[in-house]
């Protein structure tokens, strides 16, 4: 049973506008939210996070938005950069449990 | 650089062999995982070490067995596995204070190809 969904396998979007990555999940005892970025050939790497007491966390170009009663979070860059241009995971834990669920992963493609 | 290290990087193996996949961390992390990520599926949550003890294992296949010789270190051995067990796996750690998680850390990763 999938509880952490990013229902878009893939974005494009041009240099320097804004990218909107979507996450949702189904967990509601999820309270501690993270976003992961991926490069070819390697390990993911920790992007941002945000916890379920906050709404909204930022980041530099980065910021995470959270609606607890939506069960829904999204990831916004911006301005876009060609070097952002990777495969976005979103992931969800709760207290007293120290597991990572994660989603399937959006790639996201800035074209120049 | 992470700071969590995993080799070999690539493996490819047939299905009658043995090998083992390892991963080091010098971040002083208590918590040590496996994850396996097949094409476009989630990564998967395979095993749980915290403080050397295994405290998840999420309904994995026997013919994969982790040992966790002591906090820094974690193997994944692997034995007659499947076409299927093809993947990157990979190793990640993170600190635990209470109950509370933070960020994992992820090594780069062994592209596993079963023959």
């Amino acid at each position: 049973d999938q509880q952490v969904k990013q229902n878009s396998p893939s974005l494009s979007v041009q240099e320097g506008r804004i990218s909107i990555l979507n996450c949702d999940y189904t967990n509601s005892m999820f309270d501690y939210f993270l976003w992961y970025k991926k490069y070819p050939a390697e390990g993911p790497t920790f992007l941002i996070s945000i916890s379920s007491i906050k709404d909204k966390n930022e980041d530099g170009r980065f910021t995470v938005f959270l609606n607890k009663s939506a069960k829904h979070l999204s990831l916004h860059i911006v301005p876009s950069q060609p070097g952002d241009s990777a495969v976005y995971f979103c992931a969800a834990s709760h207290l007293n449990d120290y597991k990572l669920s994660f989603g399937a992963g959006t790639t996201v493609t800035v074209r120049a | 650089e992470t700071g969590v290290t995993q080799t070999p990087r690539h493996l490819v193996m047939g299905m009658t062999n043995k090998k083992s996949l390892k991963c080091e961390q010098h971040l002083g992390h208590n918590a040590m995982y496996w994850y396996k990520q097949s094409a476009k599926k989630p990564l998967e949550l395979m095993f749980v070490y915290n403080f050397k003890e295994q405290t998840e294992n999420n309904s994995v296949p026997s013919r994969f067995s982790p040992e966790c010789p002591n906090s820094s270190h974690l193997f994944l051995h692997l034995h007659t596995l499947q076409p299927e067990d093809s993947a990157l796996y990979l190793c990640a750690s993170s600190p635990r204070t209470g109950n509370l998680i933070t960020e994992a850390f992820f090594g780069q990763g062994t592209r596993l190809t079963v023959v």
